[in-house]
């Protein structure tokens, strides 16, 4: 079972630049969901989605695109890259039937120069 | 937003002390759940806990879920090298889908 993927594991950018950090699960979960973690500051939500076609926004929504077109797949997008932007992303996915039973990927660690 | 307040931020125990972490929180939650982050991954699930009062064990962790709803605590008995890490507590509010995580109390055991 592969799980919860994240690629790609580690990225630079260049401030202004565009990128998108895929996730995807293979546990036929209705909910995935995106936080930052910074250091001293936990798990921060940014955007969640409980099935294909519905996303809505977290704590730390600013900055960031999502969308849900398949159950399995839920890209983040960083439309304009800014160095507050620098963090380690993970994704996440549960059932609906248990929300907070996350089931999280290894991690993708951006840093915006 | 909600916010959780975990203490202790960083212990140092000895191999085989027992261990006790707290969280608490201003709003009320209908769920508590424990995770722990090994350096490099992400997080995984410790325990959920879903009553108040509810007292659940996973070997030689235990956690309970406050009587007011608005704190938790996990405790770490006969500690052991590999429990090195960092455990968050996070709370989730009735029909919610957005998990409240703490700051985390990072533990270190010296062998």
């Amino acid at each position: 079972n592969a799980g919860v993927t994240q690629t790609p594991k580690f990225q630079v950018l260049k401030t202004g630049q565009s990128m998108t950090l895929q996730c995807a699960q293979d546990m036929n979960h209705e909910y995935m969901s995106w936080y930052r973690q910074d250091p001293g500051m936990g798990l921060r939500l940014i955007h969640y989605s409980v099935g294909a076609g519905i996303t809505d926004q977290g704590e730390v929504p600013n900055g960031y695109n999502v969308s849900r077109s398949t159950t399995e797949d839920f890209p983040l997008r960083l439309l304009s890259a800014a160095p507050s932007q620098t963090s380690v992303y993970f994704c996440a996915s549960s059932y609906l039937s248990g929300p907070g039973e996350l089931f999280f990927g290894e991690g993708s660690r951006l840093t915006v120069l | 937003g909600q916010q959780l307040n975990q203490s202790p931020q960083s212990m140092f125990i000895q191999e085989g002390e027992d261990v006790s972490m707290n969280c608490t929180s201003s709003s009320i939650f209908n769920t508590w759940l424990w995770y722990k982050q090994d350096p490099g991954e992400g997080p995984v699930l410790l325990i959920a806990l879903y009553k108040a009062g509810e007292l659940t064990s996973n070997g030689r962790l235990t956690a309970q879920f406050g009587i007011t709803r608005k704190d938790s605590f996990l405790n770490i008995s006969a500690s052991i090298p590999s429990d090195v890490g960092i455990y968050f507590c996070a709370g989730l509010g009735a029909g919610s889908y957005q998990l409240t995580f703490g700051k985390g109390t990072k533990l270190s055991v010296i062998p």
